[in-house]
């Protein structure tokens, strides 16, 4: 089955503990991205990849790193994780961002995995 | 910047009711439009999109028109079902360097039985 696989989907740590949120894909994708849900402000874009070794700052990016070694792979890191880290991640994937943007293919989600930084 | 605004929830219905969620845009190019939908306790599924202006997108009874002339994409059903609460994104892809999909902030939908 076609699919994005996040883990975990549910972590409450303590400040200042590092931590790493997996994400890997099935679908061969190059484009990845992280997303962060909060209420009120929807989805905002953390960090995306368009394609092995090639990353970029989102819209939110301070507090977290990325990498991408693998094409299927793409961790989400926060070194030291703050209370204003407590959100819902996404990871997300498509076949290209060309095709992304031309409606050719969609972005495709993980399930979520819920941070709670105390 | 391009944007992408709902009306605000939470939207209450009682089943078979009529649903409009509302969702304009701002936009420097011709993006394409999507709706995404979240059930509870899981991740964002694509329900329809639209590529270009006038296309009408659809998918489980849903619609919504890509209105290039009033920079609106509104999601419809003429017939709403209990199975159909969830949270629903309204999405722009950015054609500029952005290289992401600009979300709404989301619209719940209530369905009563």
């Amino acid at each position: 089955e076609a699919q994005v696989t996040q883990n975990p989907r549910y972590l409450i740590t303590v400040t200042g503990k590092k931590l790493t949120v997996t994400c890997s894909q099935n679908m061969n994708h190059e484009y990845m991205s992280w997303y962060r849900q909060d209420p009120g402000l929807g989805l905002r874009q953390i960090y995306y990849s368009m394609n092995v070794e090639v990353t970029d700052k989102g819209d939110v990016p301070e507090g977290y790193k990325v990498s991408r070694k693998e094409k299927r792979n793409f961790p989400l890191i926060l070194e030291s994780p703050s209370p204003n880290q407590t959100s819902l991640y996404f990871c997300a994937s498509s076949l290209s961002m060309a095709a992304l943007d031309s409606g050719a293919n969609v972005l495709t989600f993980g399930a979520g995995s819920r941070l709670t930084v105390l | 910047g391009d944007s992408v605004t709902q009306m605000e929830g939470p939207v209450t219905l009682s089943e078979e009711a009529f649903l409009t969620i509302n969702c304009t845009y701002t936009a420097t190019g011709y993006p394409s439009l999507f709706w995404y939908v979240q059930y509870p306790g899981e991740g964002l599924q694509l329900l329809l999109k639209a590529t270009k202006a006038d296309d009408k997108g659809s998918n489980k009874g849903f619609e919504a028109t890509y209105r290039k002339e009033t920079t609106s994409f509104h999601l419809e059903k003429g017939s709403v079902q209990v199975s159909d609460s969830a949270v629903y994104f309204c999405a722009l892809s950015a054609v500029d360097s952005s290289y992401k999909l600009i979300f709404g902030s989301g619209t719940r939908l209530l369905v009563r039985p």
